[in-house]
């Protein structure tokens, strides 16, 4: 089966622009959160979303937002990129609304603002 | 004071040594806590769940003190293939839910 999966793996952006980030659960995971990795950082929370619905939102400003289709699958958005939105961003799935669950990770999508 | 706490290390250790790491964590409301394993440059990966009533996995032993908001990973018969960072991982779902990654603890495994 495949695992989580996420699109692109690079990206080269310049600060101002807007990105739109993807990822696709593993099949019959109905939660997915996003998380930024910053080198030397462990991963920070941004966004849960369980059946379509936001469930919980870290500390990041109004710029990130995201969605769930019926799909399950995600997208992160960021508009008005700044430097240190440079990152790993990494999307996370787990069968049910991941109280206890375990996350399983995608393999990220490298962000590079200049 | 950051939510979730870890030594950043690095833990220097030969084969066959056992190591310990701990984790503390602020908000006396969490309720479920992890060990991810995370190689360079790679996605974390699920190690292990932690119980109040402590658990084991083959080398690895996860416990959690939930009076003293800590929980450790102790690994024993340290592998090269154990060199990675360490990531502690408490979930909270209290106003919405969240996870919280601690930074990492670094271990090198030297032959």
């Amino acid at each position: 089966d495949a695992g989580v999966t996420q699109s692109p793996t690079h990206l080269i952006k310049t600060r101002g622009q807007h990105v739109t980030l993807r990822c696709s659960p593993i099949s019959g995971h109905k939660s997915v959160s996003w998380y930024q990795q910053v080198l030397g950082q462990g991963p920070q929370f941004i966004f849960q979303y369980y059946e379509k619905e936001e469930r919980g939102r870290g500390n990041f400003p109004d710029r990130f937002s995201a969605r769930q289709f019926p799909n399950y699958s995600s997208e992160l958005n960021v508009n008005a990129l700044l430097l240190g939105d440079s990152a790993l961003y990494l999307c996370a799935s787990s069968p049910v609304e991941q109280y206890q669950e375990t996350q399983y990770f995608g393999p990220g999508t490298r962000l590079l603002v200049l | 004071r950051k939510e979730v706490e870890q030594d950043p290390g690095p833990f220097n250790v030969p084969e066959g040594a056992t190591v310990a790491f701990n984790c503390t964590y602020s908000n006396s409301a969490s309720q479920s806590f992890f060990w991810y394993r995370q190689d360079c440059r790679k996605e974390p990966k699920l190690l292990m769940s932690v119980y109040s009533s402590g658990n084991e996995d083959g080398r690895f032993t996860a416990q959690l003190n939930r009076a003293s908001q800590y929980i450790s990973l102790l690994i024993r018969d340290s592998k090269l293939s154990d060199s990675a960072t360490y990531l502690c991982v408490v979930n909270t779902h209290t106003g919405g839910f969240k996870t919280i990654f601690g930074a990492g603890t670094r271990l090198f495994v030297k032959a």
